[in-house]
């Protein structure tokens, strides 16, 4: 079946622009997350929804960033006023559940570079 | 703040050589280890969920190993072929956060023919 997929897969913008990102989960899962890796480092959590709603938001780093799952599939991850700091790869995950078993399944990830 | 780290950061070995990499977590409010492959331009893939003190886990030439109370598990790689070449990244989750997944920086494996 189909995995998780992102668009886009590549996004250069300027310092101060606003973007969007798009995550697709798997058809069913409940449980989306956002994660966000830079160079040299693994991915760092950012927000986690289940459902619609985002029941931990604690990884944002600060108010320019924002996300949303409106019908509890799609999300999109908004960013505002784009520093050159948040260049990194930005990657989407959903589950089926919560338990300690449930595996957390990828999409590639979108690269954001901010110039 | 919890602290995963892995080691070695980088590692090349030749084709047809075993390895292994460590991860070490808290060996407090444990919930889970994930193992993950990441090959780039590509969807990190999981290889384990390791829950208890002691699991051992085996998918064709790549195993692990797990030990909660002290704190660390083991990734194996017998007869590593080019096709390894990836980043290993582990990931804890925690008895207090159990929903999001804290990861180490990862082990880069390249196996040269």
């Amino acid at each position: 079946g189909a995995g998780v997929s992102q668009t886009p897969s590549n996004k250069v913008t300027e310092k101060g622009k606003y973007v969007e990102l798009r995550c697709d989960p798997i058809s069913g899962h409940t449980a989306l997350y956002w994660y966000r890796q830079s160079l040299g480092q693994g991915p760092e959590f950012l927000i986690y929804f289940q459902g619609t709603g985002a029941a931990d938001d604690s990884g944002l780093p600060n108010d320019r960033f924002f996300a949303v799952r409106p019908e509890g599939s799609v999300s999109t991850l908004k960013i505002q006023r784009t520093e050159r700091g948040d260049s990194a790869v930005y990657l989407c995950a959903s589950s089926p559940g919560q338990g300690p078993t449930y595996e957390q399944y990828f999409g590639p990830g979108t690269r954001l570079t901010v110039t | 703040i919890l602290n995963v780290e892995q080691s070695p950061q980088s590692l090349h070995v030749q084709e047809g050589d075993s390895t292994n990499f460590t991860c070490s977590f808290p060996s407090s409010n444990f919930y889970a280890l994930h193992w993950y492959r990441w090959e780039t331009a590509k969807s990190p893939e999981a290889l384990f969920v390791m829950t208890l003190n002691g699991d051992e886990k085996k998918k064709g030439r790549i195993s692990a190993t797990l030990n909660t109370k002290e704190g660390y598990s083991y990734l194996y790689i017998k007869g590593s072929q080019p096709e390894d070449s990836a980043t290993y990244l582990c990931a804890f989750k925690s008895s207090g956060s159990a929903r999001q997944l804290t990861f180490g920086s990862g082990t880069q494996l390249t196996v040269l023919p």
